[in-house]
Parts: structure tokens; C-alpha cells; sequence
């Protein structure tokens, strides 16, 4: 089975642009949560969707925003790009919403804001 | 604010030699995770702890839970070169698949 997939691998953006990160779950999983990931820095938690509602949500401002499609991939979506956004960006799916069930990560997209 | 702390945030030790990594947390939590990032690359899943009192172990490492004291600790016996990587304990507080990651360890072994 395939792992966890996201596209692109890596991105460059300009200040004040908007970005759509995408990523595929592992088949059979229906959760799928959102990371930023700093440069130096653990992971941060951005948001989690399952069965296509949002179930969770970290401390990031509302230029922020994802959906989950029925096919249960998923979509980040950052609007007004600061170059703070510059981070990678990494998707996890699970079977289920808890903690119970294991995530798995994706490889990841690199984005860079100049 | 939940904090999680890892200690050391970098440990340089040479091959053969055992250490210890600590993961300490400021919530209540039955559930923790370890994982291992190398340079670039994403996070591989280590251990999953989901009770105090836990303990596991795969080839030269051994991950322990003690809900109570809210650590984990992350055992490296006789380390070779291919553990060198960063590694992340993630704690989930009962709200789903929302990890809270810590400061990572970044571990370099030297021949």
C-alpha cells in the first residue's frame, strides 16, 4: 500500500500570495491532520479533519484553512503569505480520530516565502 | 499552554555507549509518541505508549511511560552511527489525532 502522499514536494511563493497544499491519506484512513514544521523547530498542529468535518484546530490565524474531500483527501489552503510561512508543511493520516490509532506521516511540502 | 520538553536538545555520544533522552509534559496525558526525523525527511513512527507504565522496546531502543510524573524517556543501548537523526516525543491530550510535539533531540553518533 502507499504511504501518506502530499504534492508539491516544493513550492516558492512570494509575500502576499495564496498556496493550496494537497494530500492523500493512506487507503482506508479517514483522518487526516495538518503540521507546520519551522526550520529547527517540532511540529506544530494546524488542523484536524475526519470523515470531511474539522475536529480540531491550532493556534494559527484564519489565513489558515483546509477541507476534507469525500475521497478523504485533504486540502491547506494559506492565504496572504508572511514570510513566517516559511516552513514544511506535513500531512498525517490515521484510521480513526483519536489518539488510539497511529498516524502516519507524508514526506512533506517545502514551502519557501521570499 | 501545554509545554513539551525534551532533554538534551542536542546529545553528541560515541558508538557503544548508552544514553537517555527525557520527554516531560504539563498536562495530563496517556498517550505519547516517539518519533525520528533524519535531515530533510519526514517523521518516522518510533513507539506508540498508550498507558502509564508502558515500555517498549525495538532494537537498540527502549521507550518508557510514567503518566504520573508525566515523562517519557527514550533509551539508546550501545549506539551505532544510524541512530544519528532528531528525535521527537508528541503527546496527544485526548482531543484526536492533535499531537503536541516537543523541542526534539538532536543526536549525533560518533565512530
Amino acid at each position: 500500500d502507499a504511504g501518506v502522499t502530499q504534492s508539491p514536494t516544493h513550492l516558492i511563493k512570494t509575500r502576499g500570495q495564496h498556496v493550496t497544499l494537497r494530500c492523500s491519506p493512506i487507503s482506508g484512513h479517514k483522518s487526516v491532520s495538518w503540521y507546520q514544521q519551522v526550520l529547527g523547530q517540532g511540529p506544530q498542529f494546524i488542523f484536524q479533519y475526519y470523515e470531511k468535518e474539522e475536529r480540531g484546530r491550532g493556534n494559527f490565524p484564519d489565513r489558515f484553512s483546509a477541507r476534507q474531500f469525500p475521497n478523504y483527501s485533504s486540502e491547506l489552503n494559506v492565504n496572504a503569505l508572511l514570510l513566517g510561512d516559511s516552513a514544511l508543511y506535513l500531512c498525517a493520516s490515521s484510521i480513526g480520530p483519536s489518539g488510539d490509532y497511529e498516524q502516519y506521516f507524508g514526506p512533506g511540502t517545502r514551502l519557501t516565502v521570499t | 499552554e501545554l509545554k513539551v520538553e525534551q532533554n538534551p536538545l542536542f546529545l553528541s555520544m560515541q558508538e557503544g555507549k548508552n544514553y537517555t533522552i527525557y520527554c516531560n509534559y504539563s498536562t495530563t496525558s496517556d498517550r505519547l509518541y516517539w518519533y525520528r526525523q533524519d535531515p530533510g525527511k519526514s517523521l518516522e513512527s518510533l513507539f506508540v505508549l498508550l498507558s502509564n507504565g508502558a515500555v517498549k522496546q525495538e532494537g537498540r531502543l527502549m521507550a518508557s511511560l510514567d503518566t504520573k510524573a508525566r515523562l517519557s524517556t527514550l533509551h539508546i543501548t550501545a549506539a551505532v552511527h544510524d541512530l544519528s537523526a532528531t528525535y521527537f516525543c508528541a503527546v496527544d491530550i485526548g482531543a484526536g489525532n492533535q499531537f503536541y510535539f516537543g523541542t526534539g533531540t538532536s543526536l549525533t553518533v560518533i565512530p
